[in-house]
């Protein structure tokens, strides 16, 4: 089990530039998340998916786009990106149903100049 | 809305010394309550857990307890080690939405 994983690793852009970060869980969990982690204010929700085909906006959406093709992947687009979107992402993901314990994945370091 | 409030940090300890991290919460209806743990490069990992009042969550030594009267859930620890330095984050879980609520988190430090 490889449980949740990230790619790539580290990123760097320049400010205009677009991507997208691919996260995979092999648990068949039907919840998904990615997260922003900025210095001193936590975990920050972007988008989140309850399952196949789903999204839906977090805490701070704007500038970042979702799709969920397939349940085990999660993919994150940033179609023009800002120097503000410096920041370590991380997916996680939850059995449907709850108490919504989250598996993290390692995360992904992406510096916008 | 939801939200975590966890002691400030960072917190320095030496080897052996007792550890507590406030946390306190407000939520609508009834929450799991969680703790996580990140060491330095990795994404955060679940240290433990409680989905109900009066219920204790305990791993690795460290142990909370769902205190639905005073909204908290403190992690404690009666001796910590240099290999518990970490940031640790409480969380809580709603149900109706499943989506979690993060602390800002806190840093601890434990010195030899």
């Amino acid at each position: 089990n490889a449980g949740v994983t990230q790619t790539p690793k580290f990123r760097v852009l320049k400010t205009g530039q677009s991507m997208t970060l691919l996260c995979a869980q092999d648990m068949n969990h039907e919840y998904m998340y990615w997260y922003r982690q900025d210095p001193g204010m936590g975990l920050r929700l972007i988008h989140y998916s309850v399952g196949e085909g789903t999204t839906a906006k977090g805490e701070v959406p704007d500038g970042y786009n979702v799709s969920r093709l397939k349940k085990q992947n999660f993919l994150l687009g940033l179609e023009s990106a800002a120097p503000s979107q410096t920041s370590v992402y991380f997916c996680a993901s939850s059995f449907e149903g709850g108490p919504y314990e989250q598996y993290f994945g390692p995360g992904t370091r992406l510096t916008v100049t | 809305g939801n939200s975590v409030t966890q002691m400030e940090g960072p917190v320095t300890l030496s080897e052996e010394a007792f550890l507590t991290i406030n946390c306190t919460y407000t939520a609508t209806g009834y929450p799991s309550l969680f703790w996580y743990v990140q060491y330095p490069g990795e994404g955060l990992q679940l240290l433990l857990k409680a989905t109900k009042a009066d219920d204790k969550g305990s791993n690795k030594g460290f142990e909370a307890t769902y205190r639905k009267e005073t909204t908290s859930f403190h992690l404690e620890k009666g001796s910590v080690q240099v290999s518990d330095s970490a940031v640790y984050f409480c969380a809580l879980s709603d149900w109706n939405a499943g989506k979690s609520t993060f602390g800002d988190g806190t840093t601890l430090t434990v010195k030899p």
